[in-house]
């Protein structure tokens, strides 16, 4: 059981848009900047946002990320079958010292 | 550019080690820290720590703690991670990342662990 909850899966269709929610606790989401990653079956992870709402270069706008004290959110507007993928996010938990990931989203766009 | 190629797939009996590396090229290896994270089969990300590529001070997951070494060669930047005792619950793909954030990764080196 993962420390921060995702929903398993989100399913919408191409062009439209899709929020996948992250929720935390005061001694990780609370405190600490949240990163989201994509993950396509195969290759390695791909940081998509950092610190809550930074794009790494080469990351498009219709990616986006927001947080709201204990709980996060990943945007992606003008959804493409090419994004169809598992997404997590991430961050520091000070309670355990450690790195913690969500369990994950599978995002169908169908 | 920046990368990070890691070492090839193994195959190993339980109870034996696993030593997977990771060469950085593109940047300067000491500037970032290397983190270890995998992904066992049909499971999420789990992280297994971090090495201080600069100074070599380590921070390892408690769930591993005993179990893994993380280690790094500054002249050829290059970072391992050494598990040890391996059972068939480790079978999985072991990614290095620079970071933090974990900005680049590896392409990830299958272990599997048979009995």
């Amino acid at each position: 059981q993962s420390v921060l909850t995702q929903p398993p899966s989100v399913s919408t269709a191409p062009g439209q848009k899709v929020t996948i929610s992250c929720s935390g606790s005061s001694s990780n989401i609370g405190i600490h900047y949240v990163s989201w990653y994509q993950h396509l079956p195969g290759t390695a992870p791909k940081l998509l946002i950092y610190d809550d709402n930074k794009r790494p270069s080469g990351i498009p706008d219709r990616f986006s990320g927001s947080k709201s004290g204990t709980s996060a959110t990943l945007g992606i507007t003008g959804l493409q079958t090419g994004d169809e993928a598992d997404y997590y996010c991430g961050v520091w938990d000070s309670s355990l010292s450690a790195e913690v990931f969500g369990g994950g989203t599978k995002l169908t766009v169908l | 550019q920046v990368h990070l190629v890691q070492s090839g797939a193994e195959v190993k009996k339980s109870g034996a080690s696993v030593k997977v590396s990771c060469k950085a090229s593109g940047y300067t290896f000491t500037a970032y820290y290397i983190q270890w994270v995998r992904q066992a089969p049909g499971q999420g990300l789990e992280w297994m720590g971090w090495i201080n590529t600069d100074s070599g001070d380590i921070k390892y997951a408690q769930t591993f703690r005993g179990r893994v070494t993380m280690t790094r060669d500054t002249s050829i930047s290059t970072a391992y991670m050494e598990l040890n005792r391996l059972t068939s619950d480790d079978t999985a793909v072991y990614y290095c990342a620079r970071s933090s954030p974990l900005d680049y990764w590896g392409q990830g080196t299958l272990v599997t662990v048979s009995s």
